[in-house]
């Protein structure tokens, strides 16, 4: 079946610009993640929802991120005034839910988001 | 806080060698789970396998071998007999069951495998 998908794959935007990046889970995984890769290092966990509220937001760097996810499935990480730390690939999970527990998280091909 | 470190920065063998990976986590709790993932130049995470802090029964899979033990803090990671398809970055990552679903990831080893 078809994976987790994100939109767009590249975007380049000007520092002080508002961004939208978007997130296509796998049909029937009920959590989302949003994670943040800068060059050369591991993801950092930004958000995840379960269904449609946001579980945990502790990643988020700051009031300028914002993540939505609706009707609990598909999503979106906002970004407000961007700076050009902000550049980074942005990647987006899903997992399905296990009994009470949640399986392993599958990755999208992720965002590169470049702040000029 | 939950901690994952890949001490190896960038490992460089030649094709048919085996490469053998290094991870140590840090946690309090006693609930965790531990993952590899795997990224090749595409950059889309490839899941490879998910063990469970209860489960320290090492796995096999084709020439993918892993090797946890808790009296270290380690879940090494080894591939047999490498070939040119296996270079790419590696992650090691934790899952913590208090914490929620968030996986912390480690820095990360690149392997090249030259043929």
């Amino acid at each position: 079946g078809a994976g987790v998908s994100q939109t767009p794959s590249n975007k380049v935007t000007e520092k002080g610009k508002y961004v939208e990046l978007r997130c296509d889970p796998i049909s029937g995984h009920t959590a989302l993640y949003w994670y943040r890769q800068s060059l050369g290092q591991g993801p950092e966990f930004l958000i995840y929802f379960q269904g449609t509220g946001a579980a945990d937001d502790s990643g988020l760097p700051n009031d300028r991120f914002f993540a939505v996810r609706p009707e609990g499935s598909v999503s979106t990480l906002k970004i407000q005034r961007t700076e050009r730390g902000d550049s980074a690939v942005y990647l987006c999970a899903s997992s399905s839910l296990s009994g009470s527990s949640y399986n392993e998280q599958f990755f999208g091909p992720g965002t590169r988001l470049t702040v000029l | 806080a939950q901690k994952v470190t890949q001490a190896q920065t960038e490992i460089s063998v030649v094709e048919k060698e085996d490469v053998t990976l290094d991870c140590v986590y840090e946690t309090r709790d006693t609930t965790y789970y531990l993952f590899w993932y795997k990224q090749p130049p595409s950059g889309e995470l490839v899941f490879l396998i998910r063990r469970n802090s209860f489960d320290e029964q090492n796995e096999i899979s084709g020439r993918y071998s892993w090797n946890f033990q808790k009296s270290t803090s380690s879940f090494n990671f080894t591939i047999t007999a490498s070939q040119v398809v296996d270079s790419a970055v590696y992650f090691c990552a934790l899952r913590v069951k208090a914490a929620g679903n968030k996986l912390t990831f480690g820095g990360g080893t690149r392997v090249l495998v030259k043929p």
